[in-house]
């Protein structure tokens, strides 16, 4: 079973703040990255893709990641309270040319004032 | 901006009934898909859909569920006999190209929330 983990939080941080939210995932085969906003009651929205080791930087954004370690993780930095929400980590099979993302479960954020 | 449009918003029916959910894709986009998110849980992929024929299916879209584009905008996800446990958000996505390298990500409609009662 391939398995995309997440903690589910949820994270709690103050305004301004860098939020690192984390994911490891279990397909080695696995070559693209994507992290997803889902507002409560909402459809996810992509925000972030990454297909290659090191970070990538989307405004207050930036994704990291290190297939070695099967490891992908997203920093959003001056958290605004309008980051509050659900971030899925979601990662398409590598094997057998499945593009079908599997995601986690989300960490839910929160920051306060 | 162009969005993948779902109706109903929310849906709700009788244990056993059939029910059927309405997605309108992006005009331009080739690929479509409908996954379900279960209150609490992770969103979870049932069936991908391209050039008329399923391409893909999870090990959730069995012979209760069927998919289908009945003309050139609409695409729907048919449930027969529901059950209680298919209460769910309903989400249709839709892409312009399934490659994740071509950097065209999926756009979601905003759910259909189907309650089995």
């Amino acid at each position: 079973q391939k398995e995309v983990e997440q903690n589910s939080g949820p994270l709690s941080v103050p305004e301004g703040a860098i939020a690192s939210l984390n994911c490891t995932y279990s397909d080695r085969g696995s070559q693209s990255f994507f992290w997803y906003r889902q507002y409560s009651g909402k459809s996810p929205e992509l925000i972030m893709s990454i297909y290659s080791n090191g970070d990538k930087e989307d405004g207050r954004f930036t994704a990291q990641l290190n297939k070695a370690s099967q490891y992908v993780s997203l920093l959003i930095r001056d958290s605004q309270p309008s980051d509050s929400a659900t971030y899925l980590c979601a990662v398409p099979r590598g094997s057998g040319g499945s593009y079908i993302p599997t995601f986690g479960r989300g960490t839910s954020l929160i920051v306060h004032p | 901006e162009p969005e993948v449009t779902q109706t109903p918003s929310h849906q709700v029916t009788q244990m056993g009934q059939e029910v059927i959910l309405r997605c309108v894709p992006i005009s331009n986009h080739l690929y479509f898909y409908w996954y379900r998110q279960i209150l609490g849980q992770k969103v979870e992929f049932l069936v991908s859909f391209y050039n008329n024929e399923i391409s893909e299916k999870s090990e959730i879209f069995d012979d209760q569920f069927s998919v289908e584009r009945p003309d050139g905008s609409n695409f729907t996800l048919k449930i027969r006999s529901t059950k209680l446990e298919d209460s769910a958000m309903y989400f249709c996505a839709s892409s312009e190209d399934r490659r994740p390298y071509s950097n065209q990500p999926q756009h979601f409609g905003d759910g259909t929330r189907l309650s089995i009662l």
